[in-house]
């Protein structure tokens, strides 16, 4: 089975800060992915960022960033220089790498940015 | 963007009454799937399909139905809505590993169950 925690229900941070969102995962897969996601007031589900567990390079994409534990069964986003369009809830998911788009996730993280 | 759709986008209906949501692609993937989001819980999975007429169930599938006759739409259907199934529903798609990482899901649809 497949877990996903996300401790903190809401997180805030300043304009052009750097703020860090945890997530901590439990799975019997010994190949598999793991994701952020995002979702505005729209509600679309957006993908900010993705990792395959068998990269030890941690991914990057622009001012989004992850720090993946492995051993620890951690994968916490960072995003810097944090801008009001960032704001919105953010998701973290993880799926077996057979298991194509069965996605589990956590419960989310609401993030507010302030001017 | 990804052309999937979803009808209704919202949609209010009564206990015990029958209820069909609709997902559809043009981007001809073979893999579509049926989420629903809850506060507390993220998204979880109902059914998925993995080609016409072949489909399974996910996580929260008890009270839920799907079938997919085309490659294009997947239908989930509430045979008889519970006020435990209003939530907002969220159809995804995928041809692959490689495609769905680019996090192709509809825009949601709000069910509420009076």
């Amino acid at each position: 089975a497949q877990t996903v925690t996300q401790s903190q229900p809401e997180m805030s941070v300043q304009e052009a800060e750097t703020v860090t969102l945890s997530c901590t995962y439990d799975t019997s897969e010994s190949d598999y992915y793991l994701f952020w996601y995002k979702q505005p007031p729209s509600r679309q589900m957006i993908l900010v960022i993705r990792q395959e567990a068998y990269k030890q390079q941690n991914a990057t994409e622009n001012r989004f960033s992850v720090n993946f534990q492995k051993a620890a069964k951690s994968f916490s986003l960072k995003i810097s220089d944090s801008q009001l369009g960032d704001a919105a809830m953010y998701f973290c998911a993880t799926a077996g790498g057979n298991q194509g788009g069965k996605l589990i996730f956590g419960q989310g993280t609401e993030l507010s940015v302030k001017p | 963007d990804a052309g999937i759709t979803q009808s209704p986008r919202h949609k209010v209906t009564e206990t015990g009454t029958p209820v069909t949501l609709r997902c559809h692609q043009t981007e001809n993937h073979r893999y579509m799937y049926w989420y629903r989001q809850d506060p507390g819980h993220g998204l979880r999975l109902i059914h998925y399909s993995y080609g016409v007429k072949d489909t399974d169930k996910g996580e929260v599938s008890d009270g839920y139905s799907v079938s997919r006759s085309k490659t294009e739409d997947f239908l989930l259907t509430l045979e008889s809505a519970t006020s435990s199934q209003t939530s907002v529903y969220f159809c995804a798609i995928s041809e692959s590993w490689e495609t769905f990482l680019r996090g192709d899901f509809g825009p949601g649809t709000r069910l509420t169950v009076t």
